[in-house]
């Protein structure tokens, strides 16, 4: 199966300010997503995306697809945001499976 | 439309006892998977599921575990004579289609005494 690496694993911020979160593969993806797993547990959909650019509201993604790696930004943090972030990519050769990173803990303070 | 649901939320077992843990797609999706995560770590595929069909269950331990996904009614994910060793945060995920997006439900927190 692919290989999924995170970076960085953990991160401290002041409220406001702006992070970048990486992901590399090690094989090209036909699937990617990234998760925020808030600090209940629950796991929230952020992004599907295979390729390309998309935004929504404060955060944003771009994938590398030829390049294996993808990226997450963060601006203007919020207190909120704290929590781990996932991204979890799929393989042909895997068939339907997720495989995720090992996430990077995010904390974001007043 | 509602997300993927899944009870109950929390579960408590002695070891020895049974677990099962239900997970019901999101509407119109017919592509099921349970993945598992261990304490302070990522989450990892257990097995994936269609409608009375096990398509992929190379995550799932080879003792002790079984899922199922019926014609009618939720998705079922069960431990027999759960180990402490199972405790562990289950979730489930839908899509509509093969090579989809995954909706994740709320998970259940299972700890076994």
């Amino acid at each position: 199966g692919i290989q999924v690496e995170q970076s960085p694993p953990d991160l401290i911020l002041q409220e406001g300010a702006n992070s970048t979160l990486r992901c590399n593969f090690s094989d090209s993806v036909n699937n990617l997503q990234w998760f925020h797993q808030n600090p209940w547990g629950q796991l929230i959909n952020l992004f599907y995306i295979p390729s390309g650019t998309k935004q929504n509201g404060r955060l944003s993604a771009t994938t590398v697809a030829t390049e294996r790696y993808s990226l997450l930004y963060i601006s203007s943090s919020q207190t909120t945001d704290s929590g781990v972030y996932f991204c979890a990519g799929m393989v042909t050769a895997s068939g339907s499976r997720l495989t995720f990173g090992e996430g990077t803990q995010l904390t974001v303070n007043p | 439309n509602a997300g993927v649901m899944q009870n109950p939320r929390h579960l408590v077992r002695r070891r020895g006892q049974e677990a099962r843990l239900r997970c019901s797609p999101m509407k119109g999706h017919s592509h099921v998977y349970w993945y598992r995560q261990l304490p302070e770590e990522g989450l990892k595929f257990m097995v994936y599921l269609q409608k009375e069909n096990i398509i992929d269950e190379s995550g799932m331990p080879k003792e002790r575990f079984s899922a199922e996904f019926p014609k009618e009614g939720p998705s079922i994910l069960r431990i027999q004579q759960v180990v402490r060793g199972d405790s562990a945060a289950y979730f489930c995920a839908s899509s509509p289609s093969i090579r989809n997006e995954q909706f994740f439900g709320p998970g259940t927190r299972l700890t076994v005494l």
